[in-house]
């Protein structure tokens, strides 16, 4: 699985827009960018994930380059609840399903 | 809809014991992934058991090894333990083909003195 590049750490104000990115300059043309979020002391959560058009869900959007080499995920207005660690991670389809490779993600902080 | 359950969330071993977590996965998943989660680091991928066979494997030895029931439940097992590791195991479950989403549990808390 190709590589993804985030932040370490990032910061937002509660209720303002957080705009997460990520780096993935070596990105094959059939993977698919996901994006899972970690709150302390629990399991990692799906956001959202993506191919080639920008995807919207309840959670949050996700925004993909024209050229797929970088993405940005949004999260519209954060909350306190949003703190966590946020990690891009690339997928090709079939194969082993369960296989996520985890970076070390950006840890997301939102001050009230 | 039951989510992902595993037990025990907090254990405490010594080096050269041997530890048995279990996970029960979402109602309907056949597809279950053990990952180990060191302080600080992302989770790695440990090994993957679909339809009760191991499906895939990450860069673990030997002494992890793990189980899938007919019912989709599992277990992971570590043989002699060492100081490393200690870390939090996450078991996710998935069902169905294609780069679908992943389902964790809480995980379960391993310290190895």
């Amino acid at each position: 699985d190709a590589k993804t590049t985030q932040p370490n750490s990032m910061e937002s104000n509660e209720e303002e827009p957080v705009h997460l990115p990520c780096n993935h300059s070596t990105i094959s043309g059939t993977d698919y960018i996901h994006w899972y979020r970690q709150l302390p002391s629990q399991g990692p959560e799906y956001v959202i994930h993506g191919l080639t058009s920008n995807v919207n869900n309840r959670m949050a959007s996700l925004a993909i380059a024209e050229d797929r080499k970088s993405s940005t995920l949004i999260l519209h207005r954060a909350t306190l609840r949003d703190a966590a660690v946020y990690y891009c991670i690339l997928r090709a389809p079939g194969g082993s399903q369960g296989n996520l490779i985890f970076g070390k993600g950006t840890k997301l902080s939102v001050k009230p | 809809e039951t989510g992902v359950t595993q037990s025990p969330t907090h254990l405490i071993k010594t080096r050269g014991q041997q530890v048995t977590l279990r996970c029960s996965s979402q109602s309907g998943h056949n597809t279950v992934s053990w990952y180990q989660q060191a302080l600080g680091q992302g989770p790695q991928f440990i090994f993957q058991y679909y339809r009760e066979e191991e499906n895939g494997r990450g860069n673990f030895p030997p002494r992890f090894s793990g189980l899938q029931f007919p019912n989709y439940s599992s277990e992971l097992n570590v043989n002699a333990l060492e100081l490393d590791d200690s870390a939090l195991y996450l078991c996710a479950s998935s069902g169905g083909v294609g780069a679908g989403e992943l389902f964790f549990g809480e995980g379960s808390r391993l310290t190895v003195l």
